[in-house]
């Protein structure tokens, strides 16, 4: 099956610091979507990117599905970004599918 | 738009009792919803993936038998974890289909 490997696996950053998250998979896929899990474990969309750019606020995305990555960056990070970012990967290409994820990218966002 | 709600939040359970897990999307209809178990410091783990009206499609490894779930209607997914042992202690989170997938808030679940 698939294989979806993220990195870092953690990250500590100082408030106002800006990061870069990657997501590599291996092979192609129909969708991607970006998570954030905060501490009540609660997963939030942060974006549904197959391909392309998106950017919403201080985060942004990019997939280059030819090269099989997403990468997700967070600018001026806040304490309130800390938590667990995961990529998954959608690879049913019939009506809806469901979702591999990555191991997860821990942030932690020092004041 | 695109809540999912789960219920209970947590439970506590004593060994080789059911606990039954609900799944409702809010304000959408979801012909598909997913069921997720998440261990401490871990990713998620697809457990099955639940269709309206049909029997759910479960990965290799869970247990049937065990995980009992049912889609009743578009908007409702049940999680029976049956005769719970305490290494069924989990994070249990579920998923529906709208587009994209949107996740419930999840459901701790300890057994004793």
């Amino acid at each position: 099956g698939i294989q979806v490997e993220q990195s870092p696996p953690d990250l500590i950053l100082q408030e106002g610091a800006n990061s870069t998250l990657r997501c590599n998979f291996s092979d192609s896929v129909n969708n991607l979507q970006w998570f954030h899990q905060n501490p009540w474990g609660q997963l939030i969309n942060l974006f549904y990117i197959p391909s392309g750019t998106k950017q919403n606020g201080r985060l942004s995305a990019t997939t280059v599905a030819t090269e099989r990555y997403s990468l997700l960056y967070i600018s001026s990070s806040q304490t309130t970004d800390s938590g667990v970012y995961f990529c998954a990967v959608d690879t049913d290409y019939n009506q809806g599918g469901k979702l591999i994820f990555g191991q997860g990218t821990e942030l932690s966002v020092k004041p | 738009g695109a809540v999912v709600s789960q219920h209970p939040s947590w439970v506590i359970c004593k060994s080789g009792t059911s606990v039954k897990i609900e799944c409702r999307s809010l304000d959408f209809q979801a012909t598909t919803m997913f069921w997720y178990r998440q261990f401490p410091k871990q990713s998620l783990m697809l457990m099955a993936t639940s269709n309206e009206g049909s029997k759910a499609t479960y990965e290799q490894g869970v247990e049937k038998d065990k995980f009992l779930i049912n889609h009743a209607s578009l908007t409702l997914s049940t999680l029976t974890v049956t005769s719970a042992h305490p290494e069924d202690s989990s994070f249990y989170i579920c998923s529906a289909q709208w587009g994209e997938q949107f996740f419930g808030p999840g459901t701790r679940l300890t057994v004793l």
